[in-house]
């Protein structure tokens, strides 16, 4: 069975840099996993960060980017603002069969 | 602006069937993938159907195969999901959102709409 795995949970001072991870519990993931990042706050719906692993969906600060390092999809924020603090999720693209899988998703707190 | 507005959702008994819809506006629909993501309470995002722009390939994650059908009408620029053998765990606000191009396979999942409600309960 494949797993996303993601952080449970991850803390950030204000004004700080934080890097959440998005991996897969067997292999690495690659570009042609097409990793997508959606920021969700209480009762909202999901809200797109980056897609296609490193390009920002329209209207989001350039404090988010995306990369993948070593063997994991990477979404870096920098300049954390109290308003980051909400769940992050990833989705990965696992070709057929699978197709698309998410994350357990990471819960972020700015203090 | 692209706006995806789903309705449907409900209180069904278990073994019931409900079908949702999404009506898109603000972009050529035909042109995009479309797929249903549910998030059940308290839980994180689970994928669970896509259909190509053209509607001639569709996907469905294990859980809901055999039980939920998606397809899509060009007319009504609208995505449906037909869910049948409904089950106390497909319980969930089901989102659908759209992707960046024709093809499914592969696409980020970028636009979402506000969800709808479906409970399953007797």
């Amino acid at each position: 069975q494949t797993v996303v795995t993601q952080e449970p949970s991850f803390s950030v001072s204000p004004g700080g840099t934080v890097t959440l991870t998005c991996g897969l519990s067997s292999g690495s993931v690659s570009t042609s996993h097409y990793p997508t990042w959606y920021q969700q706050t209480p009762g909202q719906a999901p809200r797109t960060l980056i897609y296609s692993t490193n390009t920002r969906s329209s209207g989001v600060p350039d404090r988010f980017s995306g990369s993948i390092l070593g063997n994991k999809a990477a979404l870096t924020i920098t300049g954390a603002q109290a308003d980051d603090e909400c769940d992050y999720y990833c989705v990965l693209y696992m070709g057929s069969g699978i197709y698309w899988v998410f994350g357990g998703g990471t819960k972020l707190t700015v203090l | 602006e692209v706006q995806l507005l789903e309705s449907g959702g409900g209180l069904v008994q278990p073994g019931g069937s409900l079908r949702l819809s999404c009506a898109a506006s603000g972009f050529t629909f035909g042109s995009y993938a479309m797929t249903w993501v549910r998030q059940a309470p308290g839980k994180g995002l689970e994928w669970v159907s896509a259909i190509s722009g053209s509607g001639g390939t569709t996907y469905n994650a294990d859980s809901v195969k055999g039980r939920f059908t998606i397809s899509r009408d060009e007319s009504k620029n609208t995505v449906y999901l037909q869910m049948n053998s409904l089950r106390a765990e497909d319980t969930a606000i089901y989102y659908c959102a759209r992707g960046l191009g024709r093809a499914a396979a592969g696409t980020g999942w970028v636009y979402w709409g506000q969800g709808t409600l479906v409970t399953v309960s007797s």
